[in-house]
């Protein structure tokens, strides 16, 4: 069971906008810690898509976006896109445990 | 632009060590990022952190893995290693180094990762 929770899947249609949702508690996303999102094609390594919370890095379409509220964090993907599809992490640190933690991961589907 | 490659044994019998070697390929940038980490992720599973050494050499593991686990750095060679003992079919995963930007100076994201390299326990 992992530290931050995320849904499993979400999905939408071309063009769409879907939001994945990471939570977490007072240890970590609350402490507060910075979240980051990668965004993973199987096969591949992971990719920063947000740092920081809510910072693209260069290279990062602006239909990506991040937001942070209390022990929660929230990645959104407007405009959605083929290429878009693949697993999305959150992660962030746990001062309790002294841990970089992660999400279980959500499957995003391009409908 | 930084590049890191893992390299190792991708067959290890139950029981045994695994161990990992990431190579780094700038030199600079090897010398200034503040934390240096190891990340796996079993088939068909999501990413499970390993542990992470700070430049400092102090190092942070996985209270779940911890008593296994040792990370060491190479400065002369420009990389970073991973043992893990006692291995079971449990740790069979596609095992990535990664680092941070040099800027960052807190623990904080992953910004640069190896390709990977997918690591069997066999009985």
């Amino acid at each position: 069971q992992s530290v931050l929770t995320q849904p499993p899947s979400v999905s939408g249609a071309p063009g769409q906008r879907v939001t994945i949702s990471c939570t977490g508690s007072n240890s970590n996303i609350g402490a507060p810690y910075d979240v980051h999102w990668y965004h993973q094609v199987p096969g591949t390594a992971p990719k920063v898509v947000i740092f920081g919370n809510d910072n693209r890095p260069s290279g990062v379409p602006d239909r990506f976006s991040g937001s942070k509220s209390d022990t929660s964090a929230s990645l959104a993907i407007t405009g959605l896109q083929a290429d878009d599809e693949g697993d999305y992490y959150c992660q962030s640190f746990d001062r309790r445990l002294d841990s970089w933690v992660f999400g279980g991961g959500t499957k995003v589907t391009v409908l | 632009q930084v590049h890191l490659q893992e390299s190792g044994p991708g067959l290890v019998k139950a029981s045994e060590t695994l161990s990992l070697t990431c190579s780094v390929s700038r030199d600079s940038f090897y010398r200034h990022a503040y934390y240096w980490g190891w990340i796996r992720q079993p088939p068909g599973k999501g990413l499970e952190w390993i542990g992470t050494m700070f430049s400092t050499e102090y190092s942070y593991y996985n209270p779940s893995l911890q008593s296994r686990v040792t990370i060491s750095l190479d400065r002369s060679k420009n990389q970073f290693s991973l043992r893990l003992t006692s291995v079971t079919a449990a740790d069979t995963a596609v095992y990535f180094c990664a680092t941070v930007r040099p800027e960052v100076v807190v623990p904080h994201s992953f910004d640069y990762w190896g390709q990977g390299m997918l690591v069997t326990v066999s009985p």
